[in-house]
């Protein structure tokens, strides 16, 4: 069965400083993978996904993601936290083939600081 | 191009009661899927419609239904609220169904609360 885990359920970064949120995931074939963030009352907000190609995935608002296959994990990166980065980030993942829903990880709170 | 739009955006019934919850899905997108956020069990898939169809279901009672109408927009009913039910209801639209890479587009959510 496939399945997401973020083992964080806080960060809290300086602003300015580096941002890594994790996550592992487990899925029988080629896994397709995606980060959201959620705002305090507002939906998810789609970030990036990694579907095959570049371990390195590029998104929105500078973040980026990078996909290692042996280590079976799609961990969050930004190179200088903003204040408002502050939020709920979900990684999810999506097994191989014609269906399937997004499986979310419990969500990782961000907390940047002045 | 507008978002996802959810209806009502906040909800109070009481234990017993039926809820129907709407999702109008951004223009052109065929695929609306739903899922229940709390703070305990995180985010979890209720059911997608693709076409008018069910093409996918997750592991809730049947007191969760939801259709699909030809313009897309979709409705998911839950009857005899629990306390439990209590949650955050997000919408999802994809132009295709959900599978392989195809990301979804949220709404903001109807935030459901059953006294």
């Amino acid at each position: 069965a496939q399945s997401v885990a973020q083992p964080e359920d806080q960060v809290n970064v300086a602003e300015g400083n580096p941002l890594t949120v994790k996550c592992t995931y487990s899925v029988s074939g080629n896994p397709y993978l995606f980060w959201y963030v959620q705002y305090p009352n507002r939906g998810l907000q789609f970030l990036l996904k990694y579907i095959t190609g570049d371990n390195l995935v590029k998104g929105s608002y500078g973040f980026e993601a990078e996909f290692n296959k042996s280590q079976t994990s799609f961990h969050l990166k930004k190179p200088s936290a903003l204040v408002s980065d502050s939020a709920l980030y979900f990684c999810a993942v999506r097994g191989g083939g014609s269906q399937g829903n997004l499986i979310f990880g419990k969500g990782t709170k961000l907390s940047v600081k002045p | 191009k507008a978002g996802v739009t959810q209806t009502p955006r906040y909800l109070i019934k009481t234990r017993g009661q039926q809820v129907t919850l709407s999702c109008s899905p951004i223009s052109g997108h065929r695929s609306v899927s739903w899922y229940q956020q709390t703070p305990g069990q995180g985010l979890q898939f209720l059911f997608e419609y693709f076409s008018e169809t069910q093409r996918n279901k997750g592991n809730f009672p049947g007191r969760f239904s939801g259709r699909q109408f030809s313009n897309s927009r979709s409705e998911m009913n839950v009857s005899t609220l629990e306390l439990g039910d209590s949650a955050l209801y997000l919408c999802a639209s994809s132009l295709a169904p959900s599978g392989g890479g195809n990301e979804q587009f949220f709404g903001p959510g109807t935030r459901l609360t059953v006294l």
